[in-house]
């Protein structure tokens, strides 16, 4: 199995400009997850989509924040216009059915600096 | 809410040493508990974990127990290795929940 993929694994970018993340979940796994890592917030969840369908997005910091999912193996999180502010590594997770009981795959992440 | 706290770290130790790390948690009912290790430069991955009360989860020569008296879920290895050297997060799933709340995060580092 080729596990969760993201791309880029690193995207350096100029304040104010769009930046488009994207992830391919696990074969047959119907929830994805949106993570954002930093040293002052740990792990947080942006987002997470069952079946396609944004279930909870409450994490999405603002309105710069999007996230899309238009078919089972493909999602992006978009962030326009970025800020320095939003350098991070982004993670997206996937797993089977959702709960919580289950294991998350992690993928390797995209770094991000915003300049 | 759900909520993990974990010991805070840094860790440093040398090859062949014992390692713990405490992880206690806050819950309703009876939740899921993980350990997801991450190395330098990857995602997060499982490393073990337990769905109910005494139940110890297992692998790679880690080891963590689920206590509800005592509402924990310590991480254990006898003999760590330099490949040890990551940074271990304990986190909770709640009943009938898509959540997973996480800990801080513990980062050792094994030196040889």
């Amino acid at each position: 199995d080729a596990g969760v993929i993201q791309s880029p694994r690193h995207e350096v970018t100029e304040m104010g400009q769009e930046v488009t993340l994207r992830c391919k979940p696990i074969s047959g796994h119907n929830s994805l997850f949106w993570y954002r890592q930093t040293m002052m917030r740990g792990l947080e969840l942006l987002i997470y989509f069952n079946n396609n369908v944004p279930i909870d997005d409450s994490g999405m910091p603002e309105d710069r924040f999007s996230a899309k999912m238009p078919n089972a193996s493909f999602s992006t999180l978009k962030i326009q216009p970025s800020e320095p502010r939003d350098s991070a590594v982004y993670f997206c997770a996937s797993s089977r059915t959702g709960l919580a009981e289950e294991t998350q795959y992690f993928g390797p992440g995209t770094r991000l600096l915003v300049l | 809410g759900n909520s993990v706290t974990q010991m805070e770290g840094p860790v440093t130790l040398s090859e062949e040493a014992f390692l713990t790390i405490n992880c206690t948690y806050t819950a309703t009912g009876y939740p899921s508990l993980f350990w997801y290790v991450q190395y330098p430069g990857e995602g997060l991955q499982l490393l073990l974990k337990a769905t109910k009360a005494d139940d110890k989860g297992s692998n790679k020569g880690f080891e963590a127990t689920y206590r509800k008296e005592t509402t924990s879920f310590h991480l254990e290895k006898g003999s760590v290795q330099v490949s040890d050297s990551a940074v271990y997060f304990c986190a909770l799933g709640g009943i009938n929940d898509y959540k997973l709340s996480f800990g801080a995060g513990t980062t050792v580092t094994v030196r040889a």
